[in-house]
């Protein structure tokens, strides 16, 4: 199966400094990336995608990075909110629209 | 995201014992999914529909069965739950052409 890993699993960071969400992926076919919020109790939100023929995207204060050289990806939040607090999760996949592979996770504690 | 709800949001059951879960959305979404999220791992496919007539199985099938009753809905059954079926379960759904998936809030399950 896939591999999509984290670096690390919690992360803390202070009000208003940036945030910077690290992940690997294992398969160099992978052709589509998501990153997934998700607040204690709830489902995971959409927070952004990036096709593989792209190297950065950037959304409403959030910019995915991806490097295919080392199969990294990586998601960038500016001027950290407190709600921001969650774990975050990168997904792949190769045949776009059939079976995701999800990471495990970060969470992300953001300090006021 | 209130347009795809599952019931119900928590469940305690006992060894054996068979259980439905459900998933509903409004989004008008074809393709739905069933996952299974657990402390430290990502989250897992079970199954998946890509419309009413089409089932198919994820990484994680044995033990479950689903039935799409119609484009809205879809449900995951176990037919004899086991205490390591102990997890959060998660509907998701899509459009078809785009591979952005919508996550229900979640029904955590206890097998006793």
């Amino acid at each position: 199966g896939e591999s999509v890993g984290l670096h690390l699993p919690t992360l803390s960071v202070q009000e208003g400094d940036n945030s910077i969400i690290n992940c690997a992926y294992s398969n160099s076919a992978s052709d589509y990336f998501i990153w997934y919020k998700q607040e204690s109790g709830k489902g995971p939100q959409f927070i952004i995608d990036i096709r593989s023929n792209m190297d950065k995207r950037q959304g409403q204060r959030v910019t995915v990075l991806l490097n295919k050289t080392v199969k990294h990806l990586s998601l960038q939040i500016a001027a950290t909110q407190p709600g921001d607090s969650a774990v975050y999760f990168c997904a792949e996949t190769l045949n776009t629209g059939n079976q995701f592979y999800f990471g495990t996770g970060t969470s992300l504690t953001v300090i006021p | 995201d209130a347009d795809v709800t599952q019931t119900p949001r928590n469940r305690i059951t006992k060894t054996g014992k068979r259980i439905m879960l459900e998933c509903s959305q409004t989004k008008g979404h074809d393709r739905m999914y069933w996952y299974r999220q657990d402390p430290g791992l990502g989250l897992r496919l079970i199954y998946y529909s890509f419309d009413v007539k089409d089932i198919n199985k994820g990484e994680i099938s044995d033990g479950y069965s689903v039935s799409r009753q119609a484009q809205a809905k879809f449900s995951l059954s176990l037919e004899s739950a086991i205490p390591n079926q102990t997890a959060l379960y998660f509907c998701a759904t899509s459009r078809v052409g785009k591979e952005t998936q919508y996550f229900g809030p979640g029904t955590r399950l206890l097998v006793l």
